[in-house]
């Protein structure tokens, strides 16, 4: 059956630390790869996608995110996070011929100490 | 670009009686809609895909006469929850898309308490 696996439910970094967030996914064939930001109160926003070529991605607010084949494997980073940054991630996947419907992961609450 | 609204944001109604939530595309032609249902802590599950002038697609449980979906124009889909019960209390997120672009535009999700 096709998953997308976010295993880190929490984290929490300080801010000016890197950030990586997991992002897993078993499907047959490379699907088109997205990551998602929610905070309170608001809509999700689109932070990156890949769908094919260079696989080391960049996004807005200076994320960026790895895609490795060989580890089904789409994680997100960012060399210094910022307080703002503290917020609900999701990780995405669709099928080609998937109509754009999207799966997603369980999330990863993100918290920024100071 | 590439705006969704929802309205209402909130809505608090009686058990029994019926809710709508309006899912607009602002600023572009949105040939496809979707309607997730999220839970506290917990990821968005995908309701129902519907596509311009044709009837809703819903996912596997979830019920068809409860959750009417209507996707009347490129820039306007609504979701009504008929004879609303407490368990149906949730946030509710509509996206936007255009069709074979795989990307989504989400709207702010509007938060049912049925009482």
């Amino acid at each position: 059956a096709q998953s997308v696996t976010q295993p880190d439910i929490h984290i929490t970094v300080s801010e000016g630390a890197s950030l990586e967030l997991r992002c897993n996914y078993s499907y047959g064939a490379t699907p088109y790869l997205f990551w998602y930001v929610q905070s309170p109160g608001q809509g999700l926003q689109l932070l990156l996608k890949y769908f094919s070529g260079d696989t080391l991605v960049q996004g807005i607010k200076g994320f960026e995110a790895e895609f490795k084949r060989s580890q089904s494997s789409f994680n997100l980073r960012k060399p210094s996070v910022h307080w703002s940054d503290a917020a609900e991630y999701f990780c995405a996947v669709g099928l080609t011929g998937g109509g754009n419907k999207l799966t997603f992961g369980t999330g990863t609450q993100l918290k920024v100490e100071l | 670009g590439a705006v969704v609204s929802q309205h209402p944001s909130r809505v608090i109604c009686k058990s029994g009686t019926s809710v709508k939530i309006e899912c607009r595309s602002l600023d572009f032609q949105a040939t496809t809609m979707f309607w997730y249902r999220q839970f506290p802590k917990k990821s968005l599950m995908l309701m129902a895909t519907s596509n311009e002038g044709s009837k809703a697609t819903y996912e596997q449980g979830v019920e068809k006469d409860k959750f009417l979906i209507n996707h009347a124009s490129l820039t306007l889909s609504t979701l009504t929850v008929t004879s609303a019960h407490p368990e149906d209390s949730s946030f509710y997120i509509c996206s936007a898309s255009v069709y074979d672009t795989y990307e989504q535009y989400f709207g702010p999700g509007t938060r049912l308490t049925v009482t």
